[in-house]
């Protein structure tokens, strides 16, 4: 139980488009999910809290009309990379949060690379 | 605010040997904390989690972790290290609202 999946698992793109990554609880209901960015050979960090029905709370400095978060159901949150650029090549991570709770534990997705051209 | 500080960014241990990775936090209020591995290119793995239960916590795939809040530690440790252990591990907090800091990691080398 308590699988998360993200699509596409790699996404190579040009300059100035966007990009949208797909985050997906497979298994249960996630009120709750996380966005994060990892650079090569560093540690995740979060970039936004998205609540279902609602909008995202964005960490300070991240742009939140660069990086779109949608949270339209319990099972799926999109994060769209608008305009990328490529300083926006990086690791990006999603985790959910069983709605249930279990203990504040996050569960995590594979991981979408992204490489800006 | 709360933090985690992992010592060491690289750790080698050879094959059979005590596995220790270290970890210490701050937080406000008592914290959640969590150890997660990390394969290359891949997402995080809970090893396991401190919830204010038992001290000593049991993971997976024999890891263990000791709660010392007089030390305001969590170290992660294996008794014998096998090759697959191999990977970036992260040690992480949570004060309860939601959101997870992670340390910024320890590679962990296992020599044959």
């Amino acid at each position: 139980g308590a699988v998360v999946s993200q699509h596409p698992s790699r996404v190579i793109c040009k300059s100035g488009t966007s990009v949208k990554i797909e985050c997906r609880s497979l298994d249960f209901q996630a009120t709750t999910m996380f966005w994060y960015r990892q650079f090569p050979k560093q540690s995740l960090m979060l970039m936004a809290t998205s609540n279902e029905g609602s909008k995202a709370t964005y960490e300070q400095g991240v742009e939140k009309d660069k990086f779109l978060i949608n949270h339209a159901s319990l099972t799926l949150s999109t994060l769209t990379v608008t305009s990328a650029h490529p300083e926006d090549s990086s690791f990006y991570i999603c985790s959910a949060r069983d709605k249930r709770g279990s203990g504040y534990e996050q569960f995590f997705g594979p991981g979408t690379r992204l490489t800006v051209l | 605010a709360q933090s985690v500080t992992q010592l060491g960014s690289h750790v080698s241990v050879s094959e059979g040997a005590l596995v220790l990775l270290r970890c210490n936090y701050s937080s406000s209020v008592p914290p959640y904390l969590f150890w997660y591995v990390q394969y290359p290119n891949q997402g995080l793995q809970l090893l396991l989690k401190y919830t204010s239960a038992a001290t000593l916590v049991k993971g997976i795939n024999g890891f263990e972790a000791e709660f010392k809040k007089s030390e305001t530690s969590f170290h992660l440790t294996k008794p014998s290290a096998h090759m697959s252990d191999a990977a970036e591990y992260f040690c992480a907090v949570s004060d309860r609202d939601d959101k997870i800091i992670f340390g910024k990691g320890t590679r962990l080398h296992i020599l044959p």
